[in-house]
């Protein structure tokens, strides 16, 4: 099956930086990517489909200044958490569709656990 | 915003024995599928089922959707070990963005 994925795994920063995360389609196009957070045994919150080439769409209430994504090739799509405080700490994942699919199934990268001091 | 609920929220039941899960969601939809998660990973695909489909199987796995009900079960039948993680259904609308909403998961665990 098709393959995503996410970089780094695991992230410790202090307050105030800027963190990327990376989400590669290794064997695939994907003209759009979702990125989700995931607080402990809790449900995956959508915060913003991502569109290669163009503006990402985020979901109400999710700061587009706060989380910048780029989706600037058809195998990449970041992430970056600007000036990140204690309370964005959480689980980042990322999914990506196959070109040539149509509400069909996602593929997921291995998430990435924020934890900002 | 969540449209799908998960009931139950956990289950713990014995090695070899069956696992049921449910899934109930509010607008009509084009698919619904169903997702596993270990703990502190992604999300891996199990099925998808399709809304003019009733019932689904794949392994050990047998899915049925209900779109009067709007509602969707998820059997695993002859439980493992390996199979303790979480399960989430997730809905795709048949309007409007192409993207999946997710349940609040039930968190399975077998006991060897």
């Amino acid at each position: 099956g098709a393959v995503v994925s996410q970089h780094p795994s695991r992230v410790i920063c202090k307050s105030g930086t800027s963190v990327k995360i990376e989400c590669r389609s290794l064997d695939f196009q994907a003209t759009t990517m979702f990125w989700y957070r995931q607080f402990p045994k809790q449900s995956l919150m959508l915060m913003a489909t991502s569109n290669e080439g163009s503006k990402a769409t985020y979901e109400q209430g999710v700061e587009k200044d706060k989380f910048l994504i780029n989706h600037a090739s058809l195998t990449l799509s970041t992430l970056t958490v600007t000036s990140a405080h204690p309370e964005d700490s959480s689980f980042y994942i990322c999914s990506a569709r196959d070109v040539g699919g149509l509400n069909e199934k996602l593929f997921f990268g291995s998430g990435t656990q924020l934890s900002v001091l | 915003s969540q449209q799908g609920e998960e009931d139950p929220q956990a289950l713990s039941i014995q090695e070899g024995e069956n696992a049921t899960m449910n899934c109930s969601y509010k607008t009509s939809i084009n698919n619904l599928q169903w997702y596993r998660q270990n703990s502190g990973r992604g999300l891996v695909h199990l099925i998808l089922i399709r809304s003019n489909e009733r019932e689904k199987h794949s392994g050990r796995l047998r899915v049925t959707l209900d779109t009067s009900k709007k509602s969707s079960s998820l059997l695993i039948t002859a439980s493992r070990a390996a199979d303790t993680a979480s399960y989430f259904c997730a809905t795709a609308k048949i309007q409007g963005a192409q993207k999946l909403v997710f349940g609040q998961g039930t968190r399975l665990t077998i006991n060897p």
